[in-house]
């Protein structure tokens, strides 16, 4: 299974849009991206995911490129309440290689 | 709805003691998976499930024992703990093995301390 690359952390101002990115230059043809965060110590909420296209939900936006080799979760509208560490993750068929990474610690600033 | 709840959520044990925490989900979903989180890093995969009566090894499984007698109870054991397994424990459960439709739904954690 592909591995993901996140920046550390990533400041946003509130009311902005915040663009987190991910590297995924290893993703196979048959792989799908999901996007988590985790807020405080809670457990980790889902956001999106896709496959080859762009993904719209209430919460986010997703881009895949064509190449797939990375994408970027969008937060139109940052508020406080979306401080929270973002996972990007690769999900193939083998199960036991899933793996959440450090991932991105998002700062919504007021 | 409860969605997936961890019994406890927290508990310190004392280095050799034995322990089982429980998982319980009431969406009827297929697979469940043990995570287990160390301060600052990411979540690893412990054991996970398919379906009642079974379960697999993932990224790191030595020390935990696991069982999946009920399709909504996913139980983690540990034998005999070791400080090294002083974590935060989350349990997921998720409605399909099929990559479109695996957005996994966690509990809130349980945070054992091993001394």
């Amino acid at each position: 299974d592909a591995k993901t690359t996140q920046p550390t952390s990533m400041d946003c101002a509130e009311g902005r849009a915040a663009n987190l990115p991910c590297n995924h230059s290893t993703i196979s043809g048959n792989e799908y991206v999901y996007w988590y965060r985790q807020i405080h110590s809670q457990g980790p909420q889902y956001i999106i995911h896709g496959l080859k296209n762009n993904e719209t939900n209430e919460m986010a936006s997703l881009i895949i490129t064509e190449d797939r080799k990375s994408s970027t979760l969008i937060l139109p509208h940052a508020t406080l309440r979306d401080t929270a560490v973002y996972y990007c993750i690769v999900e193939g068929t083998s199960y036991d290689k899933v793996i959440f990474g450090p991932g991105t610690s998002l700062s919504v600033i007021p | 709805n409860a969605g997936v709840t961890q019994t406890p959520k927290f508990r310190v044990l004392k280095t050799g003691q034995s322990m089982t925490l429980l998982c319980a989900q009431d969406m009827n979903h297929e697979y469940m998976y043990w995570y287990r989180q160390d301060p600052g890093m990411g979540l690893r995969l412990i054991h996970y499930s398919v379906g009642e009566g079974t379960t697999a090894k993932g990224e790191v499984p030595d020390g935990y024992n696991v069982s999946r007698l009920k399709k909504q109870n996913f139980l983690l054991g540990l034998e005999s703990a070791a400080p090294s397994q002083t974590s935060v424990y989350f349990c997921a459960s998720s409605y399909s093995l099929a990559q479109a439709y695996n957005e996994q739904f966690f509990g809130p954690g349980t945070r054992l301390t091993v001394l």
